[in-house]
C-alpha cells in the first residue's frame, strides 16, 4: 500500500494567487516527519518545508505554508502569491521516526499562468 | 546545505554491460539513499545506507548492488544492464529525522 499519496497530479493556477495541494500519508508511528520538495524543470530536487509530528503549530517558510491535520493524517503544502517560478513538480515525502526510510508520494504538477 | 555530488551526470550504456554510478556527500551525514525516477512516476528506493559498510535494500533493488565504503561515498553497481533500468538515478543524503538533499541526478540509458 502506498504510505504516501498525492491525489491531484496536475494543478494550474494563475500567477499571484493561493494554491494549495494535497497529501495523505500512513503510519503508525507516533513519530514521524513529514516534507514537501520541489523538482524544477532542470530535474533537481530541493527542499522546500518541513513538519515534525509533535508539533501543532504549522510551519512556515517564505510563501510556503502547511496545513497538517494529523487526525486526517493529512498535510496540504499552501503557496501563496504564487510566481512563475513556482511551476514545477511537488512531492509530498514522510519519514517514520524509527527507520531511516523516507517514502516519497507520486507528485503534483503545478503550472502557475501569467 | 548538503553538498551531493553525483558521477557522471549522463550514461549510455550497453545491455549486458556493467555500470558503476558514483555519488559523494561532503556534510558527513551517516545516511544515503539511492532513488530511480522515471517519467510520471515518483522516487523509488532502491538501496540505502546508514554508514560506511552497511547497505539495505530498498522497494526495488533487484539487478542494483550498492556499496558505501566510506562515508562520504556510495555506489549503486548494475552488473548486468537492461532497457528497463533505462531512468533517472538520484542519490540523497541526510541525517537521521531530518530531511534529505539530493544530488543533480544521473539520466542513464541503456540500449
Amino acid at each position: 500500500a502506498q504510505k504516501v499519496t498525492q491525489t491531484q497530479t496536475s494543478i494550474s493556477v494563475m500567477e499571484k494567487t493561493t494554491v494549495t495541494m494535497d497529501c495523505v500519508y500512513e503510519t503508525q508511528d507516533s513519530s514521524y516527519f513529514l516534507f514537501w520538495y520541489k523538482q524544477t524543470a532542470s530535474g533537481e530536487i530541493v527542499f522546500l518545508i518541513r513538519q515534525d509530528s509533535y508539533k501543532k503549530e504549522n510551519a512556515t517558510v517564505g510563501h510556503y505554508s502547511l496545513n497538517f491535520q494529523k487526525p486526517k493524517s493529512s498535510i496540504g503544502l499552501i503557496i501563496t502569491a504564487t510566481q512563475i517560478e513556482d511551476s514545477a513538480v511537488y512531492f509530498c515525502a514522510m519519514r517514520e521516526g524509527n527507520n531511516n526510510r523516507i517514502f516519497f508520494g507520486d507528485g503534483t504538477q503545478l503550472v502557475v499562468k501569467p | 546545505e548538503a553538498a551531493v555530488t553525483q558521477s557522471p551526470r549522463n550514461k549510455v550504456a550497453v545491455t549486458g554491460g556493467k555500470v558503476t554510478l558514483s555519488c559523494n556527500q561532503t556534510n558527513n551525514h551517516n545516511n544515503m539513499y539511492w532513488y530511480r525516477q522515471d517519467t510520471g512516476h515518483g522516487l523509488r528506493l532502491i538501496h540505502y545506507s546508514y554508514g560506511a559498510g552497511s547497505t539495505e535494500k530498498g522497494d526495488i533493488p533487484d539487478g542494483y548492488k550498492a556499496s558505501r565504503p566510506s562515508q562520504e561515498n556510495f555506489s549503486l553497481i548494475l552488473e548486468l544492464a537492461t532497457p528497463s533500468q533505462t531512468s533517472v538515478y538520484f542519490c540523497a543524503s541526510g541525517e537521521s529525522y531530518t530531511e534529505v538533499f539530493f544530488g543533480k541526478g544521473t539520466r542513464l540509458t541503456v540500449v
